[in-house]
């Protein structure tokens, strides 16, 4: 099974600034890596798809990049609505589907 | 517009089954795979069991084999967990969600509002 590791567990910032999520694959997923937003009370939602594609309807402000074990989603410029749990998840090598343990990006 | 809606989460006792169901809209639901995901509350994202949009393929998380079986009645576009010899840690919101398209089956790109299973004495 690949355990996937995001870092850090939350990541405290004001409305405005930079992003940095990071999710490490304990072996390599190639592209085959998504990140999923999911605010209180709500269920997932699909933001970026192997690894840099947004997926429909997804502002450019999100970003992903990355390949084999290392990736990273950006969020350029910090809106309101943004504060939210983020997971990334692995689709290369399964059963089974795996996700991150989760970033909860909070105001600072 | 894609719509996903759970259904049967309710408080049951060790050792006891219930079937969750989910009614799907707004596609073509027998074009595409489907998913259980599960969330322990104020935990992660934990994946249960796809099932192919013929219903003839199925998979499932190492832990729960021979416990929970997927289903679908794709004339009635809806979906199903069956859920037996259900444990306290089986307490989680369940998730259903659409797989996306052709090769994609494995990416989860809509997702319905969960229903909350609590298993307690």
């Amino acid at each position: 099974e690949i355990v996937l590791t995001q870092s850090p567990a939350t990541l405290s910032l004001s409305p405005g600034e930079r992003a940095t999520l990071s999710c490490r694959a304990s072996q390599s997923v190639s592209n085959y890596l998504a990140w999923y937003q999911q605010k209180p009370g709500q269920a997932p939602r699909l933001l970026i798809y192997d690894a840099s594609n947004r997926a429909t309807g997804i502002p450019a402000r999100f970003s992903g990049s990355g390949s084999r074990t290392d990736f990273t989603l950006t969020i350029s410029s910090l809106e309101p609505e943004d504060f939210a749990v983020y997971y990334c998840q692995q689709r290369s090598n399964w059963p089974p589907l795996t996700f991150g343990g989760g970033t909860k990006v909070e105001i600072k | 517009e894609v719509q996903l809606v759970e259904s049967g989460g309710v408080v049951v006792q060790p050792g006891g089954s219930l079937r969750l169901s989910c009614a799907a809209s707004g596609f073509t639901f027998d074009d595409y795979a489907m998913h259980w995901v599960r969330q322990p509350p104020e935990k992660g994202l934990e994946w249960v069991s796809l099932i192919s949009w013929d219903g003839g393929s199925t998979y499932y998380a190492d832990s729960l084999k021979g416990r929970f079986t997927i289903s679908r009645d794709n004339s009635k576009n809806s979906l199903y967990l069956q859920m037996n010899s259900l444990r306290t840690e089986d307490t989680a919101f369940y998730y259903c969600a659409k797989g996306s398209s052709g090769s994609y089956y494995n990416l989860l790109d809509y997702w319905g509002q969960g229903t909350l299973v609590t298993v307690s004495s």
